[in-house]
């Protein structure tokens, strides 16, 4: 099984619909979660991080389930600009703390 | 505040040449990794830094590749003699320790024809 995996996507949805990712780890001691976008041919950059609270940020939405362990990410009212590849990111503590990435979920919002 | 830095932005080699790429983290940040991304996949972690010891560097192909960030600062990574399955783009992050969110440079794009 994969450190860290995502919905398979691509993702098609209208503008103005509302969108949700998965993303499931394996290693149960896991600390720290994260939400990154990245655009084409571009670095990812975090879009939120995730609290076992479950935190928002505008139109988006993060939440963590530790005893399934996995993270979920919302995005409400989707808009074009929306559009990108969504990274999934957990720090797994296995050798010490490393950083381990899903491999991505793209999402094209269309007009 | 400056971001991750790195360079060269583009590179084109022939297999079984050598190349090195540089990384400069955001100041004070303890924790470096250097990731390779393969056109449609997720970052692949290669090696950690915390300040200038290794963490983790259980993915990196040691037979060619090598990293180092000797004063805790700026890092290498290099790769000789290189593959052409080493094209891709490589990724240097740094976060203020290694729980912290990560922020990566504009990455280098390696192509080995």
């Amino acid at each position: 099984r994969k450190e860290v995996e995502q919905d398979p996507g691509p993702f098609n949805v209208p503008e103005g619909a509302t969108v949700a990712f998965n993303c499931t780890y394996s290693n149960s001691a896991s600390q720290s979660f994260f939400w990154y976008r990245q655009d084409c041919r571009k670095e990812p950059k975090l879009l939120m991080s995730v609290y076992s609270s479950g935190n928002e940020d505008g139109r988006f939405t993060a939440q963590l389930n530790r005893a399934s362990q996995y993270i979920s990410l919302l995005i409400r009212d989707s808009k074009l600009s929306d559009s990108a590849t969504y990274l999934c990111a957990v720090n797994m503590e296995n050798y010490g703390q490393n950083f381990v990435f899903g491999p991505g979920t793209r999402l094209s919002v269309l007009p | 505040e400056a971001g991750v830095a790195q360079s060269p932005r583009y590179k084109i080699i022939e297999k079984r040449q050598s190349v090195a790429f540089w990384c400069n983290p955001i100041s004070g940040h303890a924790t470096l990794y250097w990731y390779q991304q393969i056109l449609g996949q997720g970052p692949k972690l290669l090696i950690q830094f915390q300040n200038n010891g290794v963490v983790d560097d259980s993915q990196l192909p040691k037979d060619r590749f090598s990293a180092e960030r000797l004063k805790g600062v700026d890092s290498t990574l290099k790769i000789q003699p290189a593959k052409l399955e080493d094209s891709a783009v490589y990724l240097c992050a740094s976060s203020l320790d290694g729980t912290a969110e990560a922020f990566f440079g504009q990455g280098t794009r390696l192509t080995v024809v």
